[in-house]
Formats: C-alpha cells, structure tokens, sequence
C-alpha cells in the first residue's frame, strides 16, 4: 500500500510565524504535491515537484514556498504565516508513468490555525 | 480557467437508495477522476475515468468528454458510504498532475 505521511496532524501558528508543514512518501514516486482545502471546498493546487531538488508553483503559490530535498521528502513553508492561511492542507505522490497510474495518493492532512 | 461543477451539493439518502453524483467541466480535458473523502478528512482516489464508464463493487462512473460531464453512481448505499466525494480534472498535459477539483457533494447515508 502506497504511504503518504504528513506531520503535523495539527498545528496552531501565530500570525507572523514561520510554519513548516512536512511530507514523507515511501511510494518511490517522482511527483509530489501540496494542496490546500478550506472548509466547504475542493482542494487547490500550491505546490509541486517532479524531482528533488526542483518545484513548481500550483495555482496559489503567493505566501507559499516549497522544499525538495530528497525524493521521499517534500516541505510546504510559510514564512510569515496570516489568518487566512488557516486550512487543510493535503500532500499527494504520484508516479505519472501512464493512465493506470494517475492515481493521487494522499495524506492524511495538516489542520493548520493561524491565530 | 478550468471550471468544474458538482451537484447536487449535499445528498441524504436512506440506507439501501441508489444515488447519482453529477460534475460537469468547461473544458473537453481528459483525465478525469473521482476522489472520496472519509468524514475523518482522507481522501482516497475512486476512479481514472477519462472516457467511458468504469465500474468497482457497487460504485458506477461514467464520462461522455465530448459533452463535459461525468457522473458516479452508487447503488443500494450504505452508512459507510458517507462522506464527501470530488470530481476533479488534470489540466497538464504531460505525466504529472495538475487537478482541479469541483466543491464536491457531500453525502449522507442514513440507517
């Protein structure tokens, strides 16, 4: 069974704070993805990487960084952290290698508050 | 941007009751896929399904690309069936993904 990892369960930030959310994969996959989900909706796309030591922005990266150290590992930062940062974020696995395996593979997710 | 709609938006179903899950989508996009989300919060992936229909136990999804839409069906639900369900599209082009997901239907099965 494909394992996603994510650490923190949860976390509270005070506003300003650095946070730093942590992903872990022992899929051997190449890509990885972090994605965020605000009560009521869908996920959005902030970051991803197909190799390590590279990421890509999603489609709302600003407030965001993102870190790739290693194939297995995958870091979501934010620096200064604000209210409206608060969410679910999710961090994905994939492997890409063609339409039988297209399947995302997540996390558990992160309950981040900023107060 | 890439749009995608789901209805209906919530669903209460009695245990037993089949129910049809509807996402339409602003592009002819191909692979699409269908996620489920546990009322704890995981999301598992249900379906790929870019084109035709693709059955796995009681679950039935079916995509027509040419008309935008995709629909999952659930036969003779049950409790464990609740919880909240995505649609979503890829908009990459290439061998990673790139989603963009509806706000999904949450959905209720009650005894």
């Amino acid at each position: 069974e494909a394992a996603v990892t994510q650490s923190p369960r949860s976390k509270v930030a005070v506003t300003g704070g650095k946070v730093t959310l942590s992903c872990h994969q022992t899929n051997n996959h190449d890509y990885m993805y972090w994605y965020r989900q605000d009560t009521g909706h869908g996920l959005r796309l902030i970051h991803y990487s197909y190799v390590a030591d590279s990421t890509e922005k999603g489609d709302i990266p600003d407030g965001y960084k993102a870190s790739r150290p290693s194939q297995e590992n995958f870091s979501l930062i934010l620096e200064l952290a604000s209210l409206s940062q608060t969410a679910v974020y999710f961090c994905a696995s994939s492997d890409g290698l063609g339409s039988s395996a297209e399947t995302l593979y997540f996390g558990s997710g992160t309950r981040l508050t900023v107060l | 941007g890439q749009q995608v709609q789901q209805s209906p938006a919530s669903l209460v179903l009695q245990e037993g009751e089949n129910a049809e899950l509807q996402c339409n989508f602003s592009s002819t996009a191909t692979r699409l896929q269908w996620f489920y989300q546990h009322p704890g919060g995981r999301l598992v992936s249900l379906f790929y399904n870019p084109s035709g229909t693709k059955h796995t136990g009681r679950l039935t999804s079916t995509t027509v690309t040419n008309e935008r839409r995709s629909s999952l069906h659930i036969s003779s639900s049950q409790t464990t069936d609740s919880g909240t369900y995505f649609c979503a599209i890829d908009r990459a082009s290439s061998s990673f993904s790139k989603l963009v997901f509806g706000q999904g239907t949450s959905l209720s099965v009650v005894p």
